[in-house]
């Protein structure tokens, strides 16, 4: 049950930007989106987190729509290094994330 | 200082036997969360604590799991009788508060019950 719908899988160019969508259109006026991302064999990986306003960070970009019901990750410049699952999560606090299946993200050369 | 280490990174044990799992959080972070990922699945919410309390534990999948954290600090995660159904890797995760935050994860256990 985690409130958000995903891609399974997407296909990026590196050196290109990635956008990741996210689904979310139960989101409440207090839940955050959060955005995680898990290496193969890593545990996961914080990448950024926003309640409104678009956010920005050495790592990616996020863009929320202005209903909040959809929101958008961007990673500028993809690497073969970001080949990862990338998970969107709405919560209110850290301890009520719950991970879908999100988007396995590959990186092609 | 350190991020989240949790131990051992391996375990191999027999059914039917009990295991522990170790997670240090970082230093400081007053909630710690434990959460189990099974091969090729997604992660699965299993307990938090905010310092040595965990108030909900009916993430934990059986009564054979149980969790403690003590000092409010190191959190050992057990299971008796080990089943192989419980073969996985379990992540602990940690944050500063219980409020609005990021969380750090640990690099996990890698769980075998043969």
């Amino acid at each position: 049950d985690a409130k958000t719908t995903q891609p399974p899988s997407m296909d990026c160019a590196e050196g290109r930007a990635a956008n990741l969508p996210c689904n979310h259109s139960t989101i409440s006026g207090n839940e955050y989106v959060y955005w995680y991302r898990q290496i193969h064999s890593q545990g996961p990986q914080y990448i950024i987190h926003g309640l409104k306003n678009n956010e920005t960070n050495e790592m990616a970009s996020l863009i929320i729509t202005e209903d909040r019901k959809s929101s958008t990750l961007i990673l500028p410049h993809a690497t073969l290094r970001d080949t990862a699952v990338y998970y969107c999560i709405v919560s209110i606090r850290a301890n009520d994330m719950r991970f879908g299946a999100g988007t396995r993200l590959t990186v092609k050369p | 200082g350190a991020g989240v280490s949790q131990s051992p990174s391996n375990k191999v044990t027999e059914k039917g036997k009990d295991v522990e799992l170790r997670c240090d959080p970082i230093s400081g972070h007053t909630a710690l969360y434990w959460y189990r990922q099974s091969l090729g699945q997604g992660l699965e919410f299993l307990i938090y604590f905010q310092g040595n309390s965990a108030p909900d534990k009916s993430g934990l999948p059986s009564d054979r799991f149980s969790a403690e954290r003590t000092g409010g600090s190191v959190s050992t995660l057990t299971i008796q009788r080990t089943q192989q159904e419980d073969s996985a890797v379990y992540l602990c995760a940690s944050s500063p508060a219980l409020g609005m935050g990021r969380a750090y994860f640990g690099p996990g256990t890698r769980l075998t019950v043969t």
